[in-house]
């Protein structure tokens, strides 16, 4: 049973362009949330996606958006990057998010560094 | 609001010793507390979470944590470490008015020596 898969593993972009990441969820699930962990920091909250619709969002700008699939897959897309978008992009999944005691798993992550 | 504070950044021990990591949370409303663990380059494995019940968790590789509603803390434990258990632990909060996103502390780094 495959887990979470993420691509790509790590990446380079340059100031001011534009990225998309990649989630496959764990088998099964159909929620898909996105975090932000910056170098020696707790994974923060970007969005959760469920039934392809955005259900909740953290405290990220408008440059962060995202999509889900019908196969519940996901993307993450950050336009007109910064330096400190840099960091690890960390994709979650995890059944129906109305039910708080669901595990939540994660991926491996996709590192992004800005330059 | 809710909010995670790990209390210790570094936690250095000994192999075979026992190790304590201290979490507190805030929030106004019943919440589920969870602790995960990241191996270098990695994502981030569930160890144990308290929902409701008992409060003492047991979770994977010899882990325990207690949930105090007085003191709102969820500290774990383990009673002996081995050198394996060396890596980062993040302590997480979630409840129904976030949506149950999940809202971390920064992180407690463990390092286990011979």
């Amino acid at each position: 049973d495959a887990g979470v898969t993420q691509s790509p593993t790590h990446l380079i972009k340059t100031r001011g362009q534009q990225v998309t990441l990649r989630c496959s969820p764990k088998s099964g699930h159909d929620t898909v949330s996105w975090y932000q962990q910056a170098l020696g920091q707790g994974p923060q909250f970007i969005f959760q996606y469920y039934e392809e619709e955005e259900r909740q969002r953290g405290n990220f700008p408008d440059r962060f958006s995202g999509h889900q699939f019908p196969n519940y897959s996901s993307e993450l897309n950050v336009n007109a990057l910064l330096l400190g978008d840099s960091a690890l992009y960390l994709c979650a999944s995890s059944l129906v998010p109305g039910q708080g005691g669901n595990t939540i798993y994660f991926g491996e992550g996709s590192w992004l560094t800005v330059v | 609001a809710q909010s995670v504070t790990q209390l210790d950044s570094q936690v250095p021990v000994f192999e075979e010793a026992p190790v304590e990591l201290r979490c507190n949370y805030s929030s106004s409303v019943s919440v589920y507390l969870f602790w995960y663990v990241q191996y270098p380059n990695q994502g981030l494995q569930l160890l144990l979470k308290y929902l409701s019940g008992s409060t003492l968790v047991k979770g994977i590789n010899g882990f325990e944590a207690e949930f105090n509603k007085s003191q709102t803390s969820f500290h774990l434990r383990k009673p002996s470490v081995h050198i394996s258990d060396t890596a980062e632990y993040f302590c997480a909060v979630t409840n129904s008015n976030s949506g149950y996103a999940l809202n971390f502390g920064k992180g407690t780094s463990l390092l286990v020596t011979p």
